[in-house]
């Protein structure tokens, strides 16, 4: 049974910082890639960065490159997401989700999901 | 970056019909892409890859056709359990740039 548990989500200012986490159970997590989502207040969906299984590789939408950084300790079976320089606009609920092996044709699938974090950027 | 555009935004079906719900991505995905149904409350559950794969425990009631930018998932026979919103992923981008659809809400008529 796969697992995922977000945390450190929260109320943060505009132009702060805070990083989540996402602990990971019942997956070999050092063999698949790692994606982070994130669901804004209208619903959408918006993927946000992946990456690979060996941390070698990381990939990030348009949005967030520059400010937020993914990477994940497989010793502890763990992902993050550091986020700096927050906006009004990243307020969202966040979503690690397990994806394929990495390079596989379906990296890109979310297989499974965790219940997600909220963050809420405001002054 | 792929834009994907999901119709209709609202679908009202009677427990026990088809469904029909519809994804389009602006260039070609091939045959990558994915559905994922989310109930109120709930993380996203992946129903269908590859265009129209189920994955893992998901019923035979749902399938999913089409390649390039025109996809559709049915769901045949509608149990009361379906109604939720329904999203379309791509995932052909590389590097990676998957995008989502805006989301069809399926509705009990």
């Amino acid at each position: 049974q796969v697992q995922l548990v977000e945390s450190g989500g929260g109320v943060v200012q505009p132009g702060r910082s805070l990083r989540l986490s996402c602990a990971a159970s019942g997956i070999t997590f050092s063999s698949y890639a790692m994606h982070w989502v994130r669901q804004t207040p209208g619903k959408r969906l918006e993927w946000v960065a992946v990456i690979s299984h060996d941390e070698n590789d990381k990939y990030y939408a348009d949005s967030v490159k520059g400010r937020f950084t993914i990477s994940r300790d497989n010793s502890k079976n763990t992902l993050y997401l550091q986020m700096n320089s927050l906006r009004a606009e990243d307020t969202a609920v966040y979503f690690c989700a397990k994806g394929d092996y990495w390079a596989a044709a379906r990296t890109g699938v979310s297989f499974d999901w965790g219940q997600g974090t909220l963050v809420i950027v405001s002054s | 970056e792929i834009v994907m555009t999901q119709s209709p935004a609202t679908l009202s079906v009677s427990p026990g019909e088809r469904a029909i719900l519809s994804c389009r991505a602006s260039q070609s995905v091939s045959n990558n892409l994915a559905w994922y149904q989310q109930k109120p409350g709930q993380a996203p559950r992946l129903l269908i890859f590859e265009a129209s794969t189920r994955a893992t425990g998901i019923p035979a009631r749902f399938s999913g056709s089409g390649s390039g930018t025109e996809f559709t998932l049915t769901i045949s026979s509608l149990q009361s359990e379906d109604f939720a919103v329904y999203y379309c992923q791509q995932y052909n981008s590389w590097p990676p740039m998957y995008s989502f659809g805006q989301g069809t809400k399926l509705e009990i008529k």
